[in-house]
C-alpha cells in the first residue's frame, strides 16, 4: 500500500524568509513520482514540482526546490524568499509509476501562513 | 492553453437526489480522474479514465459513477445524495500516465453541499 504523511499541520513563516514542509512516504512500487501541489483558499489545486524516483538530482521550479532523500523516504519542499502570496494548503502526494495509473495518493497536508 | 474546467462550481442538493459533475480536460489530455476533498478524509481518489475506459476505482459505494466521451471529457454521477456527500470534487487531467514523468493537472472544483 502507498502512503503520504505530512506531519505539519500548520506552519508560519516570515515573509522573505525560507521555508521547508515535511513529507515521507512509503510505497512498495518501485518506480514512484511525487508531487507537490498548492492549494489556495479558491480551492484549485495549483501543481508545483516533481521529483521521479529514478531522478539522480533534486528537482527545481523557481523559487521551489524538492529535497528527496530517497532511503529516508522523504520528499520535502522548500520554499525560499516567502512571498504573502505563498500562504495556502500544501499537499504532498505520489503516484505508482509501475502500475500505469494516474491515481495519486495524497497526504494530509500542511497549511502555510506567510506573516508580512 | 485552457486549463481544466469544472461545472458547476457550486451547486445545493437535498439528500436523496442525484447530481451529475462535469469536467473538460486540457486539450490534448487523456486521462482524467476525480477526486472527493472533505475536511475529515482530506483528498481521496474516486476514479481514473483513459481514453473512455474506467482504470483505477477508489474506495466508494456503488452510488458514485463516471464516465469519459470521446473528446475527453469526463462526467461523474452521485445517485441518492446522502449529508456525507457535501465536498470538494476535484477534476484532474494528464496527457497518459504510461509516461514516467506524466503529471495531473486539476480544475477549479464543483463544491457540493447537500442538505
Amino acid at each position: 500500500a502507498q502512503k503520504i504523511t505530512q506531519t505539519q499541520p500548520g506552519m508560519f513563516v516570515q515573509e522573505k524568509e525560507a521555508v521547508t514542509l515535511d513529507c515521507t512516504y512509503d510505497t512498495s512500487d518501485p518506480s514512484y513520482g511525487l508531487f507537490w501541489y498548492k492549494q489556495p483558499s479558491s480551492g484549485e489545486m495549483i501543481f508545483l514540482i516533481y521529483q521521479g524516483s529514478y531522478d539522480q538530482q533534486n528537482a527545481t521550479e523557481g523559487r521551489y526546490s524538492l529535497n528527496f532523500q530517497k532511503a529516508r523516504k522523504s520528499a520535502n519542499l522548500v520554499i525560499s524568499a516567502s512571498q504573502l502570496g505563498d500562504s495556502a494548503m500544501y499537499f504532498c502526494a505520489m503516484r505508482g509509476i509501475s502500475s500505469n495509473t494516474g491515481k495519486l495518493i495524497f497526504g494530509q497536508g500542511t497549511t502555510l501562513q506567510v506573516k508580512p | 492553453k485552457a486549463g481544466v474546467t469544472q461545472t458547476p462550481r457550486y451547486l445545493i442538493k437535498t439528500r436523496g437526489q442525484q447530481v451529475t459533475l462535469s469536467c473538460s480536460p486540457i486539450s490534448g489530455h487523456r486521462s482524467v480522474s476525480w477526486y472527493q476533498q472533505t475536511p475529515g478524509q482530506g483528498l481521496q481518489f474516486l476514479f481514473e479514465y483513459f481514453s473512455e475506459t474506467q482504470r483505477n476505482k477508489g474506495n466508494f459505494p456503488g452510488r458514485f459513477s463516471g464516465r469519459q466521451f470521446s473528446n475527453s471529457r469526463s462526467e461523474m454521477n452521485v445517485s441518492t445524495l446522502e449529508l456525507g456527500d457535501s465536498a470538494l470534487y476535484l477534476c484532474a487531467s494528464s496527457l497518459d500516465p504510461t509516461f514516467s514523468t506524466d503529471t495531473q493537472y486539476f480544475g477549479p472544483g464543483t463544491r457540493l453541499t447537500v442538505l
